[in-house]
């Protein structure tokens, strides 16, 4: 069974339109992230939530629009997308977001911006 | 200047030698420490985490920490060809957010 999974796995999409990224755990962990890694690999974080409330918030342009509909999915909706949205997404849970504890990452999504 | 900081790379060991990958971070109220391992293409996955001073072993991986010079270490040992990979540093400050070094790529020839 898959612990961490995301959809969809690659994006192509035109500059301007909006899109959606969905992740779901089945772990029953409390927390969610969202992070973007760049052509660089730079893994950095955009979002966290807990138990379905914002508690991460990185300063990301607010094109980028999380929700959490209960605590097992959290989906990230980009508006007016731009080239430089170009990257992997990483959704990612642990147990209850202390930082002593282990991320679980997803496959990531692959979006190409064109 | 930048959180946590590792050498790009890439470092080349031969098979059966040990790899040493380093990481060196800003923030001293930095607590935890974790290695995770991404091969090109899929997600990170934990290697190891380490909370105190000293060593960590974990089979063929012993993680270091020396928390005076904001430094740790990530050591393979007996490098196999299938550990090739992006080794990525993380410090936790404290808060629930994993701050990400850039990653050290790690080649392993036969």
């Amino acid at each position: 069974d898959t612990a961490v999974s995301q959809t969809p796995k690659y994006l192509v999409t035109q500059m301007g339109n909006d899109k959606s990224i969905k992740c779901e755990q089945n772990l029953g962990h409390d927390t969610m992230y969202w992070y973007k890694q760049d052509s660089k690999k730079f893994l950095k974080i955009m979002f966290s939530y807990n138990n379905k409330e914002l508690i991460i918030n990185e300063t990301v342009p607010n094109r980028f629009s999380p929700k959490s509909p209960d605590k097992a999915h959290l989906n990230l909706h980009i508006n007016s997308l731009e080239l430089g949205d170009s990257a992997v997404y990483f959704c990612a849970s642990s147990p209850s977001g202390y930082e002593q504890e282990t991320q679980y990452f997803g496959p990531g999504t692959r979006l190409l911006v064109l | 200047q930048k959180e946590v900081e590792q050498n790009s790379g890439p470092l080349s060991v031969p098979e059966g030698a040990i790899a040493s990958l380093n990481c060196t971070y800003s923030d001293r109220g930095s607590q935890s420490f974790f290695w995770y391992r991404q091969y090109s293409g899929k997600s990170p996955e934990l290697i190891m985490s380490i909370y105190s001073n000293g060593d960590k072993e974990d089979g063929r991986f012993t993680a270091q920490l020396n928390k005076a010079s904001q430094y740790v270490s990530l050591l393979i040992r007996d490098s196999q060809p299938s550990d090739s990979a992006t080794y990525l540093c993380a410090a936790a400050p404290n808060t629930d957010k994993l701050i990400f070094g850039t990653g050290t790529r790690l080649q392993v020839f036969p």
